[in-house]
């Protein structure tokens, strides 16, 4: 089952706004962890904010992580072009050998110039 | 470094034909995995290999099976293939069981006809 849901599941913004997006899950969780994906491409790794954090950032990111709302949002300022992507919150619990991923189904971000 | 390198890049079967999609890290990590992507939905767990010699099943494993050959490989095969398993294949490794970032392959395209 998905434990993530991001929303929206779709975005479209100018270049130079910021682009706000959300996940919520349902369950406990030790990390949450946001990716991205080209088209056609495999994922990779924005960042990660722990289960005990409230904000993270990173360069031109920026999440937050509300434990008692069981969610969580990814900000994208002064966003590109090259932002453009789906984006995935991924929650990261124990699955009984070893911690498990679970993806929501993304937001598709589309950043016009 | 290559990273994670997953073969074939394309393929077509027929219904019923076996394949196995191959998958190598040269990060050194412990941990891989096999996920599927369809549509409009976020990656889901098929199988996971917590260390060389462990495998275990994620949300969707019936139809498949998979072996880790040694700490850089891990292959997912399917025995008798269905159009049910048309989807994009993303292998992903990590270092150790602790909860950190996964390291994507670039993905299999499989139809099956």
């Amino acid at each position: 089952s998905q434990q993530g849901e991001e929303d929206p599941q779709a975005l479209s913004i100018q270049e130079g706004e910021n682009a706000t997006m959300n996940c919520s899950y349902k369950t406990s969780i030790n990390n949450l962890q946001w990716y991205r994906q080209n088209s056609g491409r495999g994922l990779v790794h924005l960042i990660l904010i722990r289960s005990n954090e409230r904000e993270k950032h990173s360069g031109r990111l920026r999440v937050t992580l509300d434990t008692s709302k069981k969610s969580s949002s990814l900000l994208i300022t002064a966003s590109r072009a090259a932002d453009t992507a789906s984006y995935f919150c991924a929650t990261d619990a124990w699955g009984g050998s070893n911690y498990k991923l679970t993806f929501g189904k993304g937001t598709l971000l589309t950043v016009n110039p | 470094n290559a990273g994670v390198t997953q073969t074939p890049k394309f393929q077509v079967l027929k219904t019923g034909q076996s394949m196995t999609l191959q998958c190598a890290q040269d990060m050194n990590h412990n941990s891989m995995y096999w996920y599927r992507q369809d549509p409009g939905m976020g990656l889901r767990l098929i199988y996971y290999s917590a260390s060389e010699g462990t495998t275990d099943k994620g949300e969707v494993p019936n139809g498949y099976n998979v072996s880790r050959l040694n700490k850089r490989e891990f292959s997912l095969r399917l025995e008798s293939a269905a159009p049910s398993q048309t989807s994009v294949y993303f292998c992903a490794s990590k270092s150790g069981i602790s909860y950190n970032e996964q390291f994507f392959g670039p993905g299999t395209r499989l139809t099956v006809l």
